[in-house]
């Protein structure tokens, strides 16, 4: 079983549709969430970055994180077409160096 | 200096062929990484630097696996030998320590190896 799961979709929305994109964890000593967004043939962008549980919102994007249910969420309002491209879920330990663990990405197409 | 550069972007080999990439870093960025992407997954780590300093590697990170970085600031990967499995997407990223505000990597464009 990975260590952290994220459903690879794809995902297609029609444009203006609020987008939840999610993260399964198993491993409790991860305390540090991030979301990236990767456009194809790119690297991957960090989009938001949380510590612990609790909400963080920049402009369009929300993510949540949920310590006990070891599960972290971002949401998009207001999809764009723009907003097409697969989504990685990262997390970090305490005391774990600075690696990372990916999810695999749920891959988003947002459709005019 | 805007960003994370990788050369090549694209190698094509023949299997039993050594292949060395490039990573150049943001400039005030002391640490240093190295991941792996193959389609459909995400990244993984493969191994880090701090300053010209080793600290981490992967078990991926196999014996025909070699990473440097001199002079703490551009990295290489050599892979030595390569086989049909190291076809992937290779991804150098890099960041300051981690305190402060900003906890993420700056990723570059990525080398995609292909082993024929």
């Amino acid at each position: 079983q990975k260590e952290v799961e994220q459903d690879p979709g794809p995902l297609s929305v029609p444009e203006g549709a609020i987008v939840s994109l999610n993260c399964t964890y198993s491993n409790s000593a991860f305390q540090y969430f991030m979301w990236y967004r990767q456009y194809s043939r790119k690297g991957p962008e960090l989009l938001m970055y949380t510590y612990s549980s609790g909400n963080k919102e920049d402009g369009r994007f929300t993510a949540q994180v949920d310590k006990s249910s070891k599960y972290i969420s971002l949401f998009i309002r207001d999809s764009q077409p723009s907003d097409s491209a697969t989504y990685l879920c990262a997390m970090r330990r305490v005391g774990g160096g600075n690696k990372l663990t990916f999810g695999t990405g749920t891959q988003l197409k947002v459709e005019l | 200096d805007t960003g994370v550069s990788q050369n090549p972007r694209h190698k094509i080999t023949k299997r039993g062929q050594n292949v060395t990439f490039r990573c150049d870093p943001i400039s005030e960025h002391n640490r240093l990484y190295w991941y792996r992407q193959t389609l459909g997954q995400g990244p993984e780590f493969l191994t880090y630097f701090q300053n010209e300093a080793q600290l981490e590697k992967s078990r991926l990170l196999s014996d025909r696996f070699s990473a440097e970085r001199p002079k703490g600031s551009f990295s290489t990967l050599e892979i030595q030998r390569t086989e049909q499995g190291d076809s992937a997407m290779y991804l150098c990223a890099s960041s300051l320590n981690w305190t402060g505000g900003n906890y993420g990597y700056t990723f570059g464009s990525g080398t995609r190896l292909t082993v024929v």
